[in-house]
């Protein structure tokens, strides 16, 4: 597609469920980003994809946190046992090796009660 | 050593008047840094960037200027308007690694 897409754009979830957060990037970008935007705060990095290499998981705050990517194309974020803390936007964003710009998604809002 | 230090946390210009949003980092291996605009209920979006190579970039109304030595860079948007209200994040990394974001600043241009 034309940019990178994000499901579901809002999810309530109650404290203790799994949630599974969706992104398909940009067709050809090799690289794909997780981040968390808390509440009038900055972006946190999660983990990192690019292209076949193993993922660099060093932002994960722990290990409820995980996710998976296909290949070079649709990416999910698995948080299991939701705390209310987990309560952010999480955002995705793709880039190719070259350009180095990254383009983000609108974000999945999440939202533990 | 991996922080992006960003100030001012909030701003507020006058329409036409300049804005000017300041940044500093640790890492000197840093060789990439962008700044992105980000609208309420949107992703941020790539606004310009620069490579510690040259000390000044310019795009328009929006200029940055880079000091390699005092590890510091900076956002300058000339004649602000109103549309330019959004918050504003700076970011630094080095080849191979994730960006890593300031806390952001929110601009409001009152008109």
């Amino acid at each position: 597609g034309a940019g990178v897409s994000q499901s579901p754009s809002n999810k309530v979830t109650e404290k203790g469920k799994d949630v599974e957060l969706r992104c398909d990037p940009i067709s050809g970008h090799t690289a794909l980003y997780w981040y968390r935007q808390r509440l009038g705060q900055g972006l946190e990095f999660l983990i990192y994809f690019q292209g076949n290499s193993a993922p660099d998981k060093s932002g994960l705050p722990s290990d409820r946190f995980s996710a998976e990517r296909t290949g070079e194309s649709v990416s999910t974020l698995t948080i299991q046992r939701t705390q209310q803390e987990d309560s952010a936007v999480y955002l995705c964003a793709s880039s190719d090796r070259v350009n180095y710009g990254y383009t983000f998604g609108s974000g999945t809002r999440l939202t533990v009660v | 050593q991996q922080q992006v230090k960003q100030s001012p946390q909030s701003l507020i210009v006058q329409k036409g008047g300049i804005s000017i949003i300041n940044c500093a980092y640790e890492n000197t291996a840093f060789d990439y840094f962008p700044w992105y605009q980000q609208f309420p209920g949107k992703g941020p979006a790539l606004l310009i960037a620069i490579r510690p190579d040259v000390s000044e970039k310019k795009e328009g109304r929006f200029t940055i200027s880079f000091n390699k030595s005092a590890k510091q860079f900076s956002l300058h948007i000339m004649d602000s308007q109103p549309g330019d209200s959004a918050t504003y994040f700076c970011a630094a990394n080095q080849a191979g690694t994730a960006l890593i974001f300031g806390k952001g600043t929110t601009l409001s241009v009152s008109s």
